[in-house]
């Protein structure tokens, strides 16, 4: 069956690197997602990435995705106070119907002065 | 762009009292969800439509009803309110096409937090 997993929490100090991980099983997922909420917001598309890709990089955030071992990752260079959020993995698959979202349970990034 | 709005965002009811949540977009997206998230948990399914007139349900669709008469609107009707239902509920919308597997993410309306009393 589908499942996505993450750490539930990850503390950083200010300045330093944050990565946070995630791990999927579906091997046809087509589109992996990372979505940061806020708290008292909803969830905000962060960046994503193609399953044919290893890596992508976006200012200061950089996807790793290892496919072989159905392993993603978001790392936040220079972490600030402002990244303090709940980032949520997601993987789409495509099946007769459409496109199907598994999200995984979220990691709390608390970053500290 | 509006994009995926939700009302009302706070909203208490009473044991037994029955409410609509609202959902409308305004990106022409066919795919619309609603999903509930509880205290320091992930999102879970709810219902889910493919297009208007389509809807199925998801991973906890007791408790709940929806309907899509238009591309637009989604609401989700609890009928009758019970605690286990305090949550925030989140809607969200994507375009998916048959077409090819091109990139279509979730976009997600800030949520309305529904308290049971």
């Amino acid at each position: 069956g589908e499942d996505v997993e993450q750490s539930l929490f990850l503390s950083v100090r200010e300045g330093d690197s944050s990565v946070i991980n995630c791990t999927y099983t579906d091997s046809s997922s087509t589109y992996l997602y990372w979505y940061k909420q806020e708290p008292g917001a909803g969830l905000q598309l962060l960046t994503y990435i193609f399953s044919n890709m290893d890596m992508k990089q976006d200012q200061r955030l950089t996807v790793l995705l290892n496919k072989k071992d159905k392993h993603l990752s978001l790392r936040i260079a220079d972490t600030q106070t402002g990244d303090s959020a709940i980032y949520f993995c997601a993987e789409s698959q495509w099946d007769n119907y459409g496109q199907n979202f598994v999200f995984g349970p979220g990691t709390r990034l608390s970053v500290l002065p | 762009n509006a994009g995926v709005t939700q009302t009302p965002k706070f909203r208490i009811l009473k044991i037994g009292q029955s409410m609509t949540l609202q959902c409308t977009q305004d990106m022409n997206h066919n795919y619309m969800y609603w999903y509930r998230q509880d205290p320091g948990m992930g999102l879970k399914l709810i219902y889910y439509s493919v297009g208007a007139g389509i809807t199925d349900k998801g991973e906890v669709p007791n408790g709940y009803n929806v309907s899509r008469s238009t591309t637009e609107d989604f609401p989700l009707r609890l009928e009758l309110a019970a605690p286990s239902q305090t949550s925030v509920y989140f809607c969200a919308s994507s375009y998916s096409s048959r077409t090819g597997y091109s990139n279509q993410p979730q976009h997600f309306g800030d949520g309305t937090r529904l308290s049971i009393l």
